[in-house]
């Protein structure tokens, strides 16, 4: 039973352009959520997917957009790149009902 | 963004000893869960908690979730090298399910 999947795994971008990262999350999960992490810092919530629509947003701007697909894989997409974006991007996956969120192994963006 | 209090930052121990960290809120939380992250991959969950004073166990892990619901303890038995890495907590707040709020983490590292 593979777990949550994400692509690619390191990516290195210049500041301005954009970025779209992937998440296949784990077998029998509907809910996929993304998180940045700054070095040195705990995972902060991005938003969350559910039936192909935005549940939730944490304090990011709209350069931060995404979309789940119908077999619930997700994408997140981050415009107008800055250097401050630089972090490992994570996604998480659950079942909706249950609290219990599985991790990706991420996606380590350096913007240059 | 909103973080959960860690203790301590980090730790130095011998192989064998054993390990206490928490996590506090400054609100109440409606679950708690423990995960271990090592360099450059994504989260791991260890233990989840649902309801205030529950103490539950993952072979040398024990967690507990704090009777007011704005505190969790995480505890290893007898480390070995491979517990090294840096532990979250994380939770849920009753008035937002969908959003995992992260701890600071605690850095562990196990000395032979």
């Amino acid at each position: 039973d593979a777990g949550v999947t994400q692509s690619p795994t390191h990516l290195i971008k210049t500041r301005g352009q954009q970025v779209t990262l992937r998440c296949s999350p784990k077998s029998g999960h509907d809910t996929v959520s993304w998180y940045q992490q700054a070095l040195g810092q705990g995972p902060q919530f991005i938003f969350q997917y559910y039936e192909e629509e935005e549940r939730q947003r944490g304090n990011f701007p709209d350069r931060f957009s995404g979309h789940q697909f119908p077999n619930y894989s997700s994408e997140l997409n981050v415009n107008a790149l800055l250097l401050g974006d630089s972090a490992l991007y994570l996604c998480a996956s659950k079942v909706q009902m249950n609290t219990e969120a599985f991790f990706g192994q991420g996606t380590r963006l350096t913007v240059v | 963004g909103q973080q959960l209090n860690q203790s301590p930052q980090s730790m130095f121990i011998q192989e064998g000893e054993d390990v206490s960290m928490n996590c506090t809120s400054s609100s109440i939380f409606n679950t708690w869960l423990w995960y271990k992250q090592d360099p450059g991959e994504g989260p791991v969950l260890l233990i989840a908690l649902y309801k205030a004073g529950e103490l539950t166990s993952n072979g040398r892990l024990t967690a507990q979730f704090g009777i007011t619901r704005k505190d969790s303890f995480l505890n290893i038995s007898a480390s070995i090298p491979s517990d090294v890495g840096i532990y979250f907590c994380a939770g849920h707040s009753p008035y937002n399910t969908d959003k995992l709020i992260f701890g600071t983490g605690t850095r562990l590292q196990v000395f032979p």
